[in-house]
């Protein structure tokens, strides 16, 4: 069964940082680019950062560039995004997704990881 | 830099059919795709490709494009379909970039 499962979330002081994980199982984990997607409470969907298979290719939105690191370790299966200098509006539920490789879409997606930004 | 437009909300009584739209100038020159998110739950891809059906998605879930703008339709309507729908479509004409519309709520009456 494909599955992702994102862990790290959680509360953090405007300013500092946060690493999230992601757990990838029941695929061929280094044939797929990798997203994250996020969430802020009531509102839309969001993307984050995109990493190719082999993670030599790594694209961001403009509002995390600079910011936010996205990696992974593929003899892990496990996928990443390290956050500096977060600040309240980064305050979302965090996805992990799986590139859909016939098409530009998303097929596969984690059940979310919370991150709130507040004093 | 490139937008998804979408109206914020629908209303469909069972039965009927719910058409809900994303425009956008990306549109004329990249796919469209549909996903379907549940209240607490993450999203499903429901059309890829402006019209493609993953397997497992019911048939009366369909997707067209025309110009600027797509178009996700529910045909025969059911409770269970009450969700927010979001568009998406990805930008590489320049830096990679992964575009959402801002999401429709159908509400099934």
């Amino acid at each position: 069964q494909v599955q992702l499962l994102e862990s790290g979330g959680g509360v953090v002081q405007p300013g500092r940082s946060l690493r999230l994980s992601c757990a990838a199982s029941g695929f061929g984990f280094n044939d797929y680019s990798l997203h994250w997607v996020r969430q802020a409470p009531g509102r839309g969907l969001e993307w984050v950062a995109l990493t190719s298979p082999d993670g030599s290719i790594r694209h961001y939105s403009e509002t995390v560039k600079g910011r936010f690191t996205i990696s992974r370790d593929n003899s892990k299966n496990t996928l990443y995004l390290e956050m500096i200098s977060l600040r309240t509006e980064d305050t979302a539920k965090y996805y992990c997704a799986r590139d859909h490789q016939p098409s530009n879409a998303i097929d596969v997606w984690g059940q979310g990881t919370l991150v709130t930004v507040s004093s | 830099s490139y937008e998804l437009t979408q109206s914020p909300s629908v209303s469909v009584s069972p039965g009927q059919t719910a058409r809900i739209t994303c425009s956008g100038d990306i549109l004329s020159k990249q796919f469209g795709y549909w996903y379907q998110q549940k209240s607490g739950q993450a999203p499903v891809l429901v059309i890829f490709k402006d019209n493609e059906r993953p397997s497992g998605i019911p048939e009366r879930f369909s997707g067209s494009s025309s110009g600027t703008t797509v178009t996700l339709t529910i045909s025969g309507v059911q409770a269970e379909d009450e969700a927010e729908y979001f568009c998406q479509s990805a930008d590489d004409s320049g830096p990679y970039t992964v575009l959402f519309g801002g999401g429709t709520k159908l509400t099934v009456l």
